[in-house]
């Protein structure tokens, strides 16, 4: 399978919470991220997490790593219709020598009113 | 204002025509790169640099040139452009690639079409 993989989209309501899943294959990944890209624009960091931890609240965003499992997710609390976008998961992977940040395929958030 | 700027923001060409989106930041990064964003795909890396002269290939490098003649510019080149490289560029850059925490930080990007 691919290296980062999430599922490519996600539909809620608004005032609902919107849980993006993303799993990633290198378990040496010690940094991994949310990246958030707006309609017509480039990515922007949204939160991160190092990997000795496995819960990261940020106001309506907590990010939880399950180590073991190599998965990660992304819950948006109350989600508003800003919050659409297409969020992408993103970890450092190995290969051969060299080490990549290597993002998933991006999961497009639709926010229904 | 800490930023990665794209030039052109939208291209329209014809097969064959060389042309080149230019990147800048300014931030002293040492790490640059490219990718390249289809619907479905997520972003696939073109090429990299870790620094100056220092460049390598990413996982979709044919058809792409690039240079790091300088710290904050790494153009992309379209020697002969070919319609399967109509797509959404992203040009991004951080202080250093491969080490735990990457922050990377994206420019606007340039959307390209070739007819």
């Amino acid at each position: 399978g691919e290296d980062v993989e999430q599922s490519l989209f996600l539909s809620v309501r608004e005032g609902d919470s919107s849980v993006i899943n993303c799993t990633y294959t290198d378990s040496s990944s010690t940094y991994l991220y949310w990246y958030k890209q707006e309609p017509g624009a480039g990515l922007q960091l949204l939160t991160y997490i190092f990997s000795n931890m496995d819960m990261k609240q940020d106001q309506r965003l907590t990010v939880l790593l399950n180590k073991k499992d190599k998965h990660l997710s992304l819950r948006i609390a109350d989600t508003q219709t800003g919050d659409s976008a297409i969020y992408f998961c993103a970890a450092v992977i190995s290969s051969g020598s060299a080490r990549q940040l290597t993002f998933g395929s991006g999961t497009q958030l639709t926010v229904l009113p | 204002e800490a930023q990665v700027t794209q030039n052109p923001r939208y291209l329209i060409t014809v097969t064959g025509k060389k042309l080149t989106v230019t990147c800048s930041q300014n931030m002293n990064h040492e790490y640059m790169s490219w990718y390249r964003q289809d619907p479905g795909l997520g972003l696939r890396q073109i090429y990299y640099s870790m620094n100056v002269e220092v460049t390598d290939k990413g996982d979709v490098p044919e058809g792409y040139k690039v240079s790091r003649k300088e710290k904050r510019n790494f153009p992309l080149i379209l020697e002969s452009p070919s319609p399967n490289q109509t797509s959404l560029y992203f040009c991004a850059s951080s202080l250093f690639s491969g080490r735990a925490k990457n922050i990377q930080y994206f420019g606007a990007g340039t959307r390209l079409s070739v007819l």
